[in-house]
């Protein structure tokens, strides 16, 4: 069964740090290229970023660009988002998801996890 | 930068009924563009991508058309599990419109 699992969300300090997983399996995770999703309580999806099949390229959303940082292990099929400087705006529900097409970069989101939650509160 | 506008916010109907959503893009995304589909509670789910391409395992009663700037999603006849939100997103920013809430009349 090709399954996405989240893990590391939690109550965080303004300011503080988290670093989210997402372990892969059920399918060939070296081949597709991978994204990071959140959604605020009662708001709509925000796409984060984005990492290519094998980790040399990577992209963000402005709002998070320069303190949020996506890497992924192939060796152990697991996806991370290091989330530095957290705001209490970064509170949502984190996502990571599977490209559509194997190899290619096409920016479409075919297998999600169900989320961890990150709270950025006092 | 493409701003995705969704219409309406929120659609009233009854099961069995055709629903018809909206997607306009602010300049045009070619046919770039999918519809997701997420429940109270549960990760998104694709139903259709560039445009008008059913995601594997999506029932035929969900359709999608358009290009450019215009966009439609349409489910022919609601099933109960049906009723949920529906976003739209185009592949060049990634992002996402605002939702539209199909829920029961």
């Amino acid at each position: 069964e090709v399954q996405l699992v989240e893990s590391g969300g939690g109550l965080v300090q303004p300011g503080g740090s988290l670093r989210l997983s997402c372990a892969a399996s059920g399918f060939t995770f070296s081949s597709y290229w991978m994204h990071w999703v959140r959604q605020a309580p009662g708001k709509g999806l925000v796409w984060v970023s984005r990492i290519n099949s094998d980790g040399s390229s990577t992209s963000y959303a402005d709002s998070v660009k320069g303190r949020f940082t996506i890497s992924r292990d192939n060796a152990k099929n697991t996806l991370y988002l290091q989330m530095n400087s957290l705001r209490a705006e970064d509170t949502a529900v984190y996502y990571c998801a599977r490209d559509l097409l194997r190899f290619l970069e096409w920016d479409y989101m075919d297998v999600w996890g169900k989320g961890t939650t990150v709270t950025v509160s006092s | 930068e493409i701003v995705l506008t969704q219409s309406p916010a929120t659609l009233s109907l009854s099961p069995g009924e055709r629903a018809t959503l909206s997607c306009r893009a602010s300049q045009s995304v070619s046919s770039y563009l999918a519809w997701y589909q997420q429940k109270p509670g549960q990760a998104p789910r694709l139903l259709i991508y560039d445009a008008s391409n059913r995601a594997t395992g999506i029932p035929a009663r969900f359709s999608g058309s358009g290009s450019g700037t215009d966009f439609t999603l349409t489910i022919s006849s609601l099933e109960p599990e049906d009723f949920a939100v529906y976003y739209c997103q185009q592949r060049s920013t990634r992002r996402f419109g605002g939702g539209t809430k199909v829920e029961i009349k």
